[in-house]
């Protein structure tokens, strides 16, 4: 049982360039996002989703781009990267249970990209 | 809007002594509230949570967390500190029910003296 995996652990990119962040779980969660990570902000959310087929935007989308078509995949995809996208990027996942309470959200050992 | 605001971005104790971190909150129903944990170089690990019941949570490690809906707050405590928990500490309150959703506080980065 990996958890939750995210690649790569590094990466510097050019302006304008285009990435992908590779995000995976091993737990079956329904719920998957990507947080950004920049210093004195804490962490904030960029697009979540509850389930295969479905997104949706956090605080920070724009610049950004997901999909989600397998319960175990949330790839995030920068499409022409911006010396303002420079963070750590953390993939979670989570089950969700209904109304009543959140399960533990699984977090990843992040991504930190550079963009010059 | 739903915000958390932890008003101490550093803090430095001394190796035995306690600890409080304080997180103060603003959200419109019952919230969910969580302590996460990031040591250096390292993703976060969930000390505790609160949903209903019992205000005082115990968590991981020795941590404990009080809940007060009167002051809007859910305080970290621990009453004897190590230098293994140098870190940085979040508080995090669940947007609303049944998406997952998270919002993070600042964070507040502990130093230990020895």
């Amino acid at each position: 049982n990996a958890g939750v995996t995210q690649t790569p652990k590094f990466q510097v990119l050019k302006t304008g360039q285009s990435m992908t962040l590779q995000c995976a779980q091993d737990m079956n969660h329904e719920y998957m996002s990507w947080y950004r990570q920049d210093p004195g902000m804490g962490l904030r959310l960029i697009h979540y989703s509850v389930g295969a087929g479905i997104t949706d935007q956090g605080e920070v989308p724009n610049g950004y781009n997901v999909s989600r078509s397998t319960t175990e995949d949330f790839p995030l995809r920068l499409l022409s990267a911006a010396p303002s996208q420079t963070s750590v990027y953390f993939c979670a996942s989570s089950r969700l249970t209904g109304t009543d309470s959140y399960n533990e959200q699984f977090f990843g050992p992040g991504t930190r990209l550079t963009v010059l | 809007a739903q915000s958390v605001t932890q008003p101490d971005i550093h803090i430095t104790v001394s190796e035995g002594a306690s600890l409080e971190l304080r997180c103060n909150y603003s959200y419109g129903a019952t919230p969910y509230l969580f302590w996460y944990v990031q040591s250096p170089g390292q993703g976060l690990q969930l000390l505790l949570k609160y949903f209903s019941g019992d205000t005082l949570v115990q968590g991981i490690k020795g941590f404990e967390a009080e809940f007060k809906r009167s002051q809007s707050s859910f305080n970290l405590r621990k009453p004897s500190v190590h230098w293994s928990d140098a870190a940085e500490y979040f508080c995090a309150v669940g947007g609303s029910s049944n998406t997952g959703k998270l919002i993070f506080g600042q964070g507040t980065t502990l130093q230990v003296k020895p």
